[in-house]
C-alpha cells in the first residue's frame, strides 16, 4: 500500500554534461539486465540491455557498463537534456528464472537548465 | 510506443468493494506481468503469466487474483479492497524468447 517512506536517491546534473547512474544487483546467477526510464505518471519505458556475457553496450546517447565481479551495473547518458529528467530504474533476470524481471530501486534524474 | 492497455488510469473506491484492473495486449505476446509500485518506490512483482491458463504469484505477496483466459488479456482483481491497498498498478508484456518487457500506463488505485 502506500508508504511514507525512503525517497529516491537524486542525480541533478547540468543540461550538456554527462550523466552516470549507477545500479548495484543481488544476485550473482542473473544473466540479462535492462535499464529502464519512468517519467512522471506513466509506465516504464525500455532504454538499453545487456546480457551477462557482455562488460559494455552503447546505444543511442547512452552506454551500459556491466561489472559482474562485484555486481554493479551503470547507465551513462551522455550530453544529458531535459527530457531526460526521469526515474531510472535498473532490473535483472535470473538465469533459470526466464519469466521474471526483478527491479532495483531506483535513482531520479533532475537536469538544470 | 508499446501496444499494451490499462484500464482505468485512475481509480477511487470505497473499502470493502470488488475491484478489476483491466490489463490488455495486442501485440501476441505470451508473457504477461502485474507489478505494484508506491509513489517514488520501486516496482513489486506480484503476479506473472506465461500464456494462457498459467498464472503464478510474484515475489511480493498480494491479495490479489489474476485469470489468463485469453493471450491478451490479463485482469488483476481485489475481492474486497482495503486502504493498504492503495497504490499503483502497472501491468507488462514480454514475448517467449525476450526478457525486455514492455509497460502499461498503471492504473492509480486509492481506496478510502
Amino acid at each position: 500500500g502506500e508508504s511514507v517512506g525512503l525517497h529516491l536517491p537524486t542525480l541533478s546534473v547540468q543540461e550538456g554534461d554527462n550523466s552516470i547512474i549507477n545500479c548495484a544487483y543481488s544476485n550473482s546467477a542473473s544473466d540479462y539486465f535492462i535499464w529502464y526510464k519512468q517519467e512522471s505518471g506513466k509506465g516504464p519505458q525500455f532504454i538499453i540491455d545487456i546480457r551477462s556475457n557482455m562488460d559494455k553496450r552503447q546505444g543511442q546517447r547512452v552506454t551500459v557498463l556491466l561489472n559482474k565481479t562485484v555486481k554493479h551495473l551503470s547507465l551513462q547518458i551522455a550530453a544529458t537534456q531535459p527530457g531526460d529528467s526521469a526515474v531510472y530504474f535498473c532490473a535483472e533476470n535470473m538465469s533459470g528464472s526466464s519469466y521474471k524481471l526483478i527491479f532495483g530501486s531506483g535513482t531520479r534524474l533532475l537536469v538544470r537548465p | 510506443e508499446a501496444d499494451i492497455y490499462q484500464t482505468p488510469r485512475y481509480l477511487v473506491i470505497g473499502t470493502g468493494k470488488k475491484i478489476t484492473l483491466e490489463c490488455s495486449q495486442t501485440m501476441g505476446h505470451d508473457k504477461m506481468y502485474w507489478y505494484q509500485q508506491d509513489p517514488g518506490m520501486e516496482l513489486h512483482l506480484i503476479h506473472y503469466s506465461y500464456g494462457v491458463n498459467s498464472t503464478e504469484k510474484g515475489d511480493l505477496s498480494s491479495e490479489s487474483t489474476v485469470s489468463r483466459i485469453r493471450t491478451e488479456h490479463f485482469p488483476l482483481t481485489l475481492e474486497s479492497a482495503r486502504p493498504s491497498h492503495t497504490s499503483q498498478y502497472l501491468c507488462a508484456s514480454s514475448t517467449r524468447g525476450n526478457t525486455e518487457a514492455f509497460f502499461g500506463q498503471g492504473t492509480r488505485l486509492t481506496v478510502v
